[in-house]
């Protein structure tokens, strides 16, 4: 089954403690995404990637790292969090160079910072 | 970079009545427009998208309209239904440009009434 996967689901942490979300997809897709959604401001681009070793900041990438080292897997880094990346954050990846195509969201990961 | 406003920001329709919602987009080189649902607790799923090549697109009781001139793109639904009761986001980003990210709107809740 063509999908996106990201684990864990759910986090409680605190702040400093570093963290990885992981986001896989099976789709051999090129473009893949970050996002965060908050009530209110809809969903915030943090980082997305081209391609293999091809990532550039979204809307939002302050406090957030990534990185992809292969085409299927795109981990988010929050080395220190902190209580304002309190969020649900949805991974995607797209066929289409450049994003300009359907974009398959992953199930969301709901990151609570204490 | 690209900012994308929409409105409104929350919509209640009778069961039957049509509803619209509407974009507008800053950046003139932007030429793909997707629109997103997300139903409670649910992933964004992609129900309609537009190129800027093309000024309308109808997909059976949904159609998106792009007035590039004025920077502006509609969703619009006929015959809503109680299903049809969600999230929507529309946005924006530029077809197999060099730095492509995506721009969403802040998202319209809509209501339809049975």
């Amino acid at each position: 089954e063509a999908q996106v996967t990201q684990n864990p689901r759910y986090l409680i942490t605190v702040t400093g403690k570093k963290l990885t979300v992981t986001c896989s997809q099976n789709m051999n897709h090129e473009y893949m995404s970050w996002y965060r959604q908050d009530p209110g401001l809809g969903l915030r681009q943090i980082y997305y990637s081209m391609n293999v070793e091809v990532t550039d900041k979204g809307d939002v990438p302050e406090g957030y790292k990534v990185s992809r080292k292969e085409k299927r897997n795109f981990p988010l880094i929050l080395e220190s969090p902190s209580p304002n990346q309190t969020s649900l954050y949805f991974c995607a990846s797209s066929l289409v160079s450049g994003g300009a195509g359907e974009q398959f969201f992953g199930p969301g990961t709901r990151l609570t910072v204490l | 970079g690209e900012n994308v406003e929409q409105h409104p920001s929350t919509l209640s329709v009778q069961e039957g009545d049509s509803a619209v919602i509407k974009c507008t987009y800053s950046d003139s080189a932007s030429n793909y427009f997707p629109w997103y649902k997300q139903e409670l607790g649910k992933r964004p799923q992609l129900i309609i998208d537009i190129r800027s090549n093309v000024g309308e697109k109808k997909d059976q009781r949904i159609a998106v309209t792009l007035n590039k001139t004025a920077k502006h793109f509609s969703l619009h639904i006929t015959e809503t239904q109680p299903e049809d009761s969600a999230v929507y986001f529309c946005a924006a980003s530029t077809y197999l440009a060099r730095d492509n990210d995506m721009r969403f709107g802040a998202g319209t809740r809509l209501t339809v009434k049975p």
